[in-house]
């Protein structure tokens, strides 16, 4: 167990839709990091927040977004969904968000099925 | 933004014996190399990681190499045991305020 803790652990929903993936990072970690696992794209970084602000951005659609709450725990939102969504969406969570890189602890995922 | 290519994406190798993943990396600014292993339907989990800063880092039967100038780093581990079998992912990263890059992944096959 690394700490990381995400709900739902499955998504079933329909093309169109709007889904919402919760994230809560270990105790002191600020960072939270979203990734995309598909068999396709492999393991794609989404986006970062770092103490409630926006920090680093990768490959994420207009069509997502995603915040991060002053508790910490971060959200996910996935809207107008398309089958090409379906995947397992992990988040991670480090201490650092600044120059000194830190380990990334991963979550156990939400497997998002588009139909 | 940053590339990288890992190799081979299938590698089988007789228990006991050593086995080799490598990857290179096209960001002379990354700085960060971890690897994690993934099992079947569970979350990636770093097994080592390297800093831009060392060559070498080793863990019980786990290795990593960096070689900065050719960017290019690899995971190396030997007395290979039936519980090695997993998909292997490098990754790179210019550093805390920034996503890591994967590769493609390695699938290790340990044969008994």
């Amino acid at each position: 167990d690394s700490g990381v803790t995400q709900t739902p652990k499955h998504l079933i929903t329909a093309t169109g839709q709007r889904v919402t993936l919760r994230c809560s990072p270990r105790s002191g970690d600020l960072s939270v990091y979203w990734y995309q696992q598909s068999l396709d794209q492999g393991l794609q970084f989404l986006i970062q927040y770092y103490n409630g602000e926006e920090r680093a951005k990768g490959n994420i659609l207009e069509r997502f977004s995603a915040q991060q709450f002053p508790d910490l725990h971060s959200e996910l939102n996935l809207s107008s969904l398309e089958l090409g969504d379906s995947a397992l969406y992990f988040c991670a969570s480090s201490v650092s968000g600044y120059e000194i890189p830190g380990e990334q602890f991963f979550g156990p995922g939400t497997r998002l099925t588009v139909l | 933004g940053e590339n990288v290519e890992q190799h081979p994406s299938t590698l089988s190798v007789q228990e006991g014996d050593s086995a080799v993943i490598k990857c290179t990396y096209s960001d002379s600014a990354s700085n960060y190399f971890p690897w994690y292993k993934q099992e079947l339907g569970k979350r990636p989990q770093l097994i080592i990681d390297i800093r831009s800063n060392v060559g070498e880092k080793k863990d019980q039967r786990i290795a990593v190499t960096l070689n900065k100038t050719a960017k290019h780093f690899s995971l190396h581990i030997t007395e290979t045991q039936p519980e090695d079998s997993a998909v292997y992912f490098c990754a790179a990263s210019r550093g805390g305020a920034d996503g890591l890059t994967f590769g493609k992944g390695t699938h290790l096959i340990i044969q008994p």
